[in-house]
């Protein structure tokens, strides 16, 4: 079944502790990257990648870190959480398709994350 | 740079009672058009998307969407709402390069018996 994962889903946490939020996609997509949700914000881009070893910020990039040594991995680094990361976090991926001229994106379940 | 407004954030309504949920973009250049929908604790379904073409959408469980261009909107419409339909809507817009998605605010549709 095509699907992107996430790990984990919930996850409560301190400041300061550094965590990855995992992201998988099984759908070989070249296409990868990370949204979070907020209320009355909807859900906006944090960070994504084009291909393996090219990333590039979104609109609110600031505190995170990302990678992409695989095409199919690309996980979310928050090296020193704080509570304004408190957040629900979708990893989505695509691809470009010629037919239709446009990337359609395929989101994971979220990640909910607390920090305290 | 692209904007998307979605003009309620809540919309009420009663079952089978027919309901639109409005979206604006803002854009100088051409762009793409898709409605999410976000069931209580999932992710996001794809429910429909204008990519070129007729401007009338029809995407799945029953939606539908009028892209207006010269009103830079893209309405989406249920001409009979269920129970199953509560959830909440996202409108969103792309341009070509990056793929990266421009997500309204969101509107909760609550679907009352």
């Amino acid at each position: 079944e095509a699907q992107v994962t996430q790990n984990p889903r919930y996850l409560i946490t301190v400041t300061g502790k550094k965590l990855t939020v995992t992201c998988s996609q099984n759908m070989n997509h070249e296409y990868m990257s990370w949204y979070r949700q907020d209320p009355g914000l909807g859900l906006r881009q944090i960070y994504y990648s084009m291909n393996v070893e090219v990333t590039d910020k979104g609109d609110v990039p600031e505190g995170y870190k990302v990678s992409r040594k695989e095409k199919r991995n690309f996980p979310l680094i928050l090296e020193s959480p704080s509570p304004n990361q408190t957040s629900l976090y979708f990893c989505a991926s695509s691809q470009y398709g010629r037919e239709t001229r446009s990337y359609e994106q395929y989101f994971g379940p979220g990640t909910r994350l607390t920090v305290t | 740079a692209q904007s998307v407004t979605q003009l309620d954030s809540q919309v009420p309504v009663f079952e089978e009672a027919p309901v639109e949920l409005r979206c604006n973009y803002s854009s100088s250049v051409s762009v793409y058009l898709f409605w999410y929908v976000q069931y209580p604790n999932q992710g996001l379904q794809l429910l429909l998307k204008y990519l070129s073409g007729s401007t009338l959408v029809k995407g799945i469980n029953g939606f539908e969407a009028e892209f207006n261009k010269s009103q830079t909107s893209f309405h989406l419409r249920k001409p009979s709402v269920h129970i199953s339909d509560t959830a909440e809507y996202f409108c969103a817009v792309t341009v070509f390069q990056g793929g990266k998605l421009i997500f309204g605010q969101g509107t909760e549709l609550s679907v009352k018996p």
